[in-house]
């Protein structure tokens, strides 16, 4: 079945440093999710990604999607603190169910 | 808003004991989830239901069971209670099987198995 792998595990930064997290599927997607989720939270939808090659912005966050359509990455530029949590892509293709990879920890160290 | 609830944020139970867990969503959504949230493993889904009476499995529902007898409600059971069910337990939901739907979770139940 299909399999979205993420990277890394766990990252630490040091407050303001970059950090960017990698999703990559074993099968060519018809979109990507993005949720984060607080520490003690929930899952929360970020953003959705559709067309090959597509980047898209929200303030310090950088959302790609491969031309294959089979990764993306999400990138924070200048980490904050309240960029602490889980980052989860989730990947579809044939169905509407997503599967979800297993997440980047976000710790930033002040 | 969408609100996704689910009926306890934490629960004890002992090993054999039947554990129901309850969600509701009030947005008249369609699809909904349960997910079991274990450190280094992600989500993984137990089972999903996309109406009324209807139910799939998903990649782990061994030891589960589900329950949709109303279209705001989904409940998942335990019939008998382990200790390698002691996870954080997420309900979610979506409006349609459009593949561009978003799902929405509730708080979470932290479930222990003693």
């Amino acid at each position: 079945g299909q399999q979205v792998m993420q990277i890394p595990q766990y990252q630490h930064v040091q407050e303001g440093e970059d950090f960017t997290t990698y999703c990559n599927s074993s099968t060519t997607l018809s979109n990507i999710q993005w949720y984060k989720q607080r520490p003690g939270g929930h899952p929360v939808f970020l953003i959705q990604l559709v067309k090959s090659g597509e980047v898209k912005k929200q303030k310090r966050l950088t959302f790609q999607f491969g031309e294959a359509k089979k990764n993306s990455s999400l990138h924070i530029t200048a980490t904050q603190t309240t960029d602490v949590g889980t980052y989860f892509c989730a990947g579809q293709s044939g169905s509407y169910i997503p599967t979800f990879g297993r997440g980047t920890s976000l710790i930033v160290h002040p | 808003d969408v609100k996704v609830t689910q009926s306890s944020r934490y629960l004890v139970k002992r090993t054999g004991e039947k554990v129901f867990l309850e969600c509701v969503q009030d947005m008249d959504h369609e699809n909904m989830f349960w997910y079991r949230q274990d450190p280094g493993l992600g989500l993984r889904l137990i089972y999903f239901s996309y109406d009324v009476k209807m139910k799939e499995k998903g990649d782990i529902p061994e030891g589960y069971s589900v329950s949709r007898e109303k279209k705001e409600r989904f409940s998942l059971i335990l019939e008998s209670a382990s200790t390698n069910q002691t996870s954080m337990y997420l309900c979610a939901s979506s409006p349609t099987q459009r593949k561009t739907d978003t799902q929405y979770f509730g708080p979470g139940t932290r479930l222990t198995v003693l």
